[in-house]
């Protein structure tokens, strides 16, 4: 069965510090990855995804992805963040159904950013 | 385009009640997904279903029924409805088979049971 650990529950930062959201993931066979955020009172949306390839994946608001096989993590990070950063942000890994299509996703990290 | 739709947006039912939540995509997507998020527990898996007249199970199916007579539409439906249940559903959508497509989801519904 596959898992999903976010070590961080909860992340406070201050504007322009960098940040790094913190993902392992469990899983015997080949994973896709993914990170979602959420805004608030709104629904998820992707931030960025990893399939196969380069390991560096560039999302989109200058997010980036790191994803390591031996350590089965996929860490979530950005060099600068700003005040609009402010949501929850989900990892999560293709689960089971036909073709991997169902996502399992971890706990959530809500990062706070202030002035 | 409209995308995923969620109706209602809010919902409060008294313990018993029965409802059905609907949920709509214009994108001709074949899989189609419904979640639950509770606070400190992320999103979690109810129902799925790859295509019309095709449903599984999630993670948590207990106390839900879902069907797929057509392509646009999942509804899910509450029975009996129970105050575990209170929480925020989501339902998502996403071309079958297809790994480079994120799944889109809809708003949301909130859902309190009294």
């Amino acid at each position: 069965a596959q898992s999903v650990t976010q070590l961080d529950s909860q992340v406070p930062v201050f504007e322009e510090a960098p940040v790094e959201l913190r993902c392992n993931y469990s899983s015997s066979v080949s994973v896709y990855l993914f990170w979602y955020v959420q805004y608030p009172n709104q629904g998820l949306q992707l931030l960025l995804k990893y399939l196969s390839g380069s390991t560096l994946v560039k999302g989109i608001n200058g997010f980036e992805a790191e994803f390591n096989k031996s350590q089965t993590s996929f860490h979530l990070r950005k060099p600068s963040v700003h005040i609009s950063d402010t949501a929850e942000y989900f990892c999560a890994v293709s689960g089971p159904g036909q073709a991997g299509t169902a996502l399992i996703f971890g706990k959530g990290t809500t990062l706070s950013v202030s002035s | 385009n409209a995308g995923v739709t969620q109706t209602p947006k809010f919902q409060v039912l008294k313990t018993g009640q029965s409802m059905t939540l609907q949920c709509a995509q214009d994108m001709n997507h074949e899989y189609m997904s419904w979640y639950r998020q509770d606070p400190g527990m992320g999103l979690r898996l109810i129902h799925y279903s790859v295509g019309a007249g095709i449903t599984d199970q999630g993670e948590v199916p207990n106390g839900y029924n879902v069907s797929r007579s057509t392509t646009e539409d999942f509804p899910l439906r509450l029975l009996s409805a129970a105050p575990s249940q209170t929480s925020v559903y989501f339902c998502a959508s996403k071309p079958q088979g297809v790994f480079d497509q994120p799944q889109h989801f809809g708003d949301g519904t909130r859902l309190s049971i009294l």
